[in-house]
């Protein structure tokens, strides 16, 4: 069965601390993995990875894939209130998107 | 607004009675999903069509889901006979499928049910 796990579920910084979160899957007929960000209602999109070890970047967030050891990250620097919200992973497979159950971040001031 | 649009944004129904969502997609996408989610989970996928073609229904889908796509533009979800355990979030998004390529899936604000 098609599986996207993240980790941690829940973590809680302060303002201005590095945080990485993890998204690790196990599917059949991979095309991409996003990250969405997730505030109040509906996700919004942050990244779409194909490619292996090709970082990509938006301001102080930044992702990359691991497609050999099925997995990425994605890195939020100099953390900000702003940025508290539930982080979705998913897997684009088969045409639909696989979630993960999401990393719930709080920032504190 | 040409985002995903999603209608109501809130329903309250008793057990047992019929309820009807509505999504209307980025005009240009011609994949659409479904998705279901409740507090601390993940999305959870339910159906995507392609204009107007069904493609896949989860196994988890009770027959008293159905979904359709007449005309490949907007889609309707109905829950029949709506039990407790329906009470969620009811998520829709569209995209753009180019073949081998594909564009990332944008979501409408939900429809949150609330079955009492």
């Amino acid at each position: 069965e098609d599986k996207v796990v993240q980790s941690p579920l829940s973590l809680v910084v302060h303002e201005g601390d590095t945080v990485t979160l993890n998204c690790s899957y196990e599917v059949t007929n991979f095309r991409s993995l996003l990250w969405y960000k997730q505030e109040k209602k509906a996700p919004t999109f942050l990244f779409m990875l194909t490619s292996s070890g090709i970082e990509k970047k938006s301001g102080r967030l930044s992702s990359i894939l691991d497609k050999k050891e099925l997995f990425s990250i994605l890195n939020i620097t100099a953390t900000q209130t702003g940025d508290s919200a539930i982080y979705l992973c998913a897997v684009l497979i088969r045409g639909k998107l696989i979630f993960g159950q999401g990393t719930t971040l709080q920032v504190k001031p | 607004d040409t985002g995903v649009s999603q209608n109501p944004r809130h329903k309250i129904t008793k057990r047992g009675q019929n309820v009807t969502f509505r999504c209307d997609p980025i005009s240009e996408h011609n994949r659409l999903y479904w998705y279901r989610q409740t507090l601390g989970q993940g999305p959870e996928f339910l159906t995507y069509f392609q204009n107007e073609a069904q493609l896949e229904k989860s196994r988890l889908l009770s027959d008293r889901f159905s979904a359709e796509r007449p005309k490949g533009s907007f889609s309707t979800l109905e829950i029949q006979r709506t039990e407790q355990g329906d009470s969620a979030m009811y998520l829709c998004a569209s995209s753009l499928d180019r073949g081998r390529a594909n564009t990332e899936a944008f979501f409408g604000q939900g429809t949150r049910l609330t079955v009492v």
